[in-house]
């Protein structure tokens, strides 16, 4: 079965400082893989998404990046943090019909 | 953009009582989702509605589709303290394939 892992659940970080999340899919190749900001309260809003190893599509600009070094690892970064960059991030893969998301559990981010 | 919008934006009932939430979306759509999210952890999909389908059963789940009105609703029959979750629609917009995300109906269901 298919399993999806964000680390680490939990982040307070001062104002900029750099950023590294990660999330690794396991039991699926080539998967369709997305990140997403939740603030708090609110929907989701797609960040980054990607279909394939180092193909990145940006939704929003920010000052936020995000890498596919591996087929099944994608990662979130920043140089430097802002306030604004505080909120529930999610990871999220889809498979080859592209229709149902899976989501990881998430990084609770607080930038201070 | 925001394409599915949630109503209510939260609602509070007894255990044993049904609870029905509503999304509405502007654009013509493919498919429509609902997904459920505990507090603090990630979305969970709980079921997938084709345009050409009015109507889908998962346990205890209802699912109903209206496209003439753009809309759908998740109706929960009997309710447990177990269901209080968040509760998000996702629609396929304008032709995407990645699902736009609702702002979501919080749900209490009080044991």
């Amino acid at each position: 079965s298919q399993t999806i892992h964000q680390w680490p659940a939990t982040l307070v970080q001062p104002v900029g400082s750099p950023l590294s999340l990660e999330c690794t899919v396991e039991g699926t190749s080539n998967p369709n893989l997305y990140w997403y900001r939740q603030a708090a309260g609110r929907g989701l809003q797609l960040l980054f998404y990607s279909v394939g190893i180092g193909q990145i599509s940006s939704e929003v600009p920010q000052n936020l990046s995000a890498s596919r070094p591996q087929d099944r690892q994608f990662i979130l970064s920043s140089k430097k943090l802002l306030l604004s960059d505080s909120g529930f991030y999610l990871c999220a893969w889809s498979g080859a019909a592209q229709e149902t998301q899976y989501f990881g559990p998430g990084t609770r981010l607080l930038v201070l | 953009s925001q394409q599915g919008e949630e109503d209510p934006q939260a609602l509070s009932i007894q255990e044993g009582e049904n609870a029905t939430m509503n999304c509405s979306y502007k654009t013509s759509i493919n498919n429509l989702q609902w997904y459920r999210q505990n507090s603090g952890r990630g979305l969970v999909h709980l079921i997938l509605i084709r345009s050409n389908e009015r109507e889908k059963h998962s346990g205890r789940l209802r699912v109903t589709l209206d496209t003439s009105k753009k809309s759908s609703s998740l109706l929960i029959t009997a309710s447990r303290a177990a269901d209080t979750a968040s509760y998000f629609c996702a629609t396929d917009e304008g032709g995407s394939y990645i699902p736009t995300f609702g702002r979501g109906t919080s749900l209490i269901v009080h044991p």
